[in-house]
C-alpha cells in the first residue's frame, strides 16, 4: 500500500501569509495527488486535483505543485476562511486510495 | 445542483450491522463510480471502498474485506453500504463521494455527502 505522509500536522498563520503544506508518498505515484479541504463539522472539498489543476470554484490564491513522491499544497495571501484541516489523497493504481493524517490550519 | 444525502447511520452493539443509504441527484448517476470514505472520531479521513457504474466490480479497503458490501442501484439513484460484524474501530462519520474523472487517468472525490454516523458500542 502507499501511504502518504503530510506536514505539518498543525499551523498557525495570520492573514495575508503565504503557507506550504507538504505531503509525501511512499512509493511514486507521478501526478496523481489530490488535495482536499475540511471545515469542522463539513465534508471534505476538493481544492486541487492531478497535483496542480485549481478545481472550479476554489479560489485561486490556493495552488499545487509537485510529482513522483512529493508534493505541495500553497495558500497565498491567507484569509480567515481558509482555517480548517487540509488533507492529500493518492489516486494511482490500484486500491487502497489512502490519504495524508491531515493539517490543521488556524488563523491567527 | 449535485447533492448527496445519506442516511441511515445509528448506534449499533458490535457484531451488528447496519445498511446506509447515499441519494443522489444533480447528475447522471449511472455515469460514475462512486464512494464511501470514512472519518473515526477526531482522526483523519480512510477510504472504505468504491463501485463500477454499472455495479459490477467492486474495491474495498482491507480492514473491511469480507464484512462490508457495496450496492448501488441506478434506477433509484443510490448507493448502498451493508455493513456486518461491526466492530468498534468502525465508529466514524460515512460520506458517500462521487468520482470524478476529468480527463486521462486522474480521479478524485466530488462532490460528498453531508455523512452519517455510525457508533458502534455496547
Amino acid at each position: 500500500d502507499i501511504q502518504m505522509t503530510q506536514s505539518p500536522s498543525s499551523l498557525s498563520a495570520s492573514v495575508g501569509d503565504r503557507v506550504t503544506i507538504t505531503c509525501r508518498a511512499s512509493h511514486s505515484i507521478s501526478n496523481f495527488l489530490n488535495w482536499y479541504q475540511q471545515k469542522p463539522g463539513m465534508a471534505p472539498k476538493v481544492l486541487i486535483y492531478a497535483a496542480s489543476k485549481l478545481q472550479s470554484g476554489a479560489p485561486s490564491r490556493f495552488s499545487g505543485s509537485g510529482s513522483g513522491t512529493d508534493f505541495t499544497l500553497t495558500i497565498n495571501s491567507l484569509q480567515p476562511d481558509d482555517s480548517g484541516s487540509y488533507y492529500c489523497q493518492q489516486s494511482f493504481g490500484l486500491p487502497p486510495y489512502t490519504f495524508g493524517q491531515g493539517t490543521k490550519l488556524e488563523i491567527k | 445542483e449535485m447533492q448527496l444525502v445519506e442516511s441511515g447511520g445509528g448506534l449499533v452493539q458490535p457484531g451488528g450491522s447496519l445498511r446506509l443509504s447515499c441519494e443522489a441527484s444533480g447528475f447522471t448517476f449511472r455515469d460514475h463510480w462512486m464512494s464511501w470514505v470514512r472519518q473515526g472520531p477526531g482522526k483523519g479521513l480512510e477510504w472504505v471502498g468504491s463501485i463500477e457504474r454499472d455495479g459490477s466490480a467492486t474495491q474495498y479497503v482491507d480492514s473491511v474485506k469480507g464484512r462490508f458490501t457495496i450496492s448501488r442501484d441506478n434506477a433509484k439513484t443510490s448507493l448502498y453500504l451493508l455493513m456486518n460484524s461491526l466492530r468498534a474501530e468502525d465508529t466514524a462519520v460515512y460520506y458517500c463521494a462521487r468520482v470524478e474523472a476529468p480527463a486521462g487517468n486522474t480521479w478524485y472525490f466530488d462532490p460528498w455527502g453531508q455523512g452519517t454516523q455510525v457508533t458502534v458500542s455496547s
